[in-house]
């Protein structure tokens, strides 16, 4: 089945330690997005990239960065993780053409920081 | 600028009543609205989405949600539900323009047996 898939599950990192977290997709769609979400709440878009067009959103910290090889790939770096970075990371995405496609997620990596 | 508000922070039913959440909208332009669903520890799944047509929209699981362009409101609806229907919703609208989404504050809906 087409999905988003994200490794791993489950990430700890030692504070001020670079982690990595990945997503991949089989839906050959063009946008891919990655959102940080906090207990429970609204996921906070951090910056998706159109085909290869990286779009950063004004408030996410530059700690935070994002790299996409190819169509399939996209991977969430944290440079420095503070304790504030503690969240569940949500790799979604969407194809572009015309208003009436959803966004398909990912499970979504939890990542804490010690 | 678009956004939704979802103005329950939770919402408490009995199984077999039916359920309501709510949501209202804010859009220049045609409202692409979105509803989805999210259980512990999980992603968000997409229940259903208006862009057009029929204002009552059926998705998912059972669910349907009504588009009212006066009132500029899309909640989400259910005839009987179930404790398993017990997860956080969230609803969403789309900037086309910008390929983004925006999500309003989401609701926990619990349901009791």
């Amino acid at each position: 089945d087409a999905m988003v898939i994200q490794n791993p599950r489950y990430q700890v990192t030692q504070f001020g330690k670079p982690v990595t977290l990945s997503c991949s997709q089989t839906l050959n769609h063009n946008v891919m997005y990655w959102y940080q979400q906090k207990s429970s709440q609204a996921p906070k878009l951090l910056f998706h990239y159109y085909d290869k067009d990286f779009n950063n959103e004004a408030d996410t910290p530059d700690n935070f960065q994002s790299r996409r090889p190819n169509t399939s790939f996209c991977f969430l770096d944290i440079r420095s993780p503070g304790l504030g970075d503690a969240a569940m990371y949500l790799c979604a995405t969407s194809r572009i053409a015309g208003p009436a496609h959803e966004q398909y997620f990912g499970p979504g990596t939890r990542l804490t920081v010690t | 600028a678009q956004s939704v508000a979802q103005p329950e922070d939770q919402v408490n039913v009995a199984e077999g009543n039916p359920l309501t959440v709510k949501c209202t909208y804010s859009v220049s332009g045609n409202p692409y609205l979105f509803w989805y669903v999210q259980y512990p520890n999980r992603g968000l799944q997409f229940l259903l989405k208006y862009i057009t047509g029929d204002n009552l929209v059926k998705g998912s699981y059972g669910f349907e949600a009504e588009f009212n362009k006066s009132q500029t409101s899309f909640h989400l609806k259910k005839p009987s539900a179930l404790v398993s229907d017990s997860a956080l919703y969230f609803c969403a609208v789309r900037d086309v323009d910008f390929n983004k989404f925006y999500f309003g504050s989401g609701t926990k809906l619990n349901v009791k047996p």
